[in-house]
């Protein structure tokens, strides 16, 4: 069966510093990949989409940036964390154009 | 760009207690989908809908999509303390591309 995992699940993390969130898909090949940023308690905001290695569709102008190295593999990073950058952040992964979204446990960022 | 907007966007009610919530778009969906997620997860899909006018059932839960396939609602009827969630309409494949939108979100408590 397939599985989706994302870590860290929470980091607190001084403005200014780096970031690294990792997200790797099992039991599928070829995935569609996205991250997402949810603020608390509302919807879900689009930042980046991947449909193949190396193909990044950046959806908001940030300084947050993602890399997808291998086929299962999305990585979400940043050189220097705003305090805007805290919030839920969700890697997720579908099979197929318009199917089914699977996401993964989520990452929670507080910026200090 | 196109704005998926729900309805309300808070509601507390009491157990028993049947419900609506809306979806609508400013542009025509060429499908819709429903998420349910709790706090600290990434959201579950609960249905999709594609033809305009369709309805869906799933136990409880009622999804009608739109004629014009620009809106779509959830009816919850006789509402249970584990219907509480954020529920989130998405549009699977914004302008035919690969991107998935997601709705505002309405955050249904449920009290015993």
């Amino acid at each position: 069966s397939q599985t989706i995992h994302q870590w860290p699940a929470t980091l607190v993390q001084p403005v200014g510093s780096p970031l690294s969130l990792e997200c790797t898909v099992e039991g599928t090949s070829n995935p569609n990949l996205y991250w997402y940023r949810q603020a608390a308690g509302r919807g879900l905001q689009l930042l980046f989409y991947s449909v193949g290695i190396g193909q990044i569709s950046s959806e908001v102008p940030q300084n947050l940036s993602a890399s997808r190295p291998q086929d299962r593999q999305f990585i979400l990073s940043s050189k220097k964390l705003l305090l805007s950058d805290s919030g839920f952040y969700l890697c997720a992964w579908s099979s197929q154009v318009a199917g089914e979204l699977f996401f993964g446990e989520g990452s929670r960022l507080t910026v200090l | 760009t196109q704005l998926l907007e729900q309805s309300p966007q808070f509601l507390s009610i009491q157990e028993g207690e049947n419900l609506t919530v809306y979806c609508n778009s400013s542009s025509v969906f060429s499908s819709l989908q429903w998420y349910r997620q709790e706090p600290g997860e990434g959201p579950v899909l609960l249905v999709t809908v594609v033809t305009g006018g369709e309805v869906k059932k799933l136990k409880r839960l009622t999804f009608q999509f739109g004629d014009a396939r620009k809106d779509s609602s959830l009816h919850i009827t006789a509402a249970q303390p584990g219907d509480t969630g954020l529920y989130l309409c998405a549009d699977p494949s914004t302008s035919g591309t690969y991107k998935y939108i997601f709705g505002t979100g309405t955050r249904l408590k449920v009290l015993a």
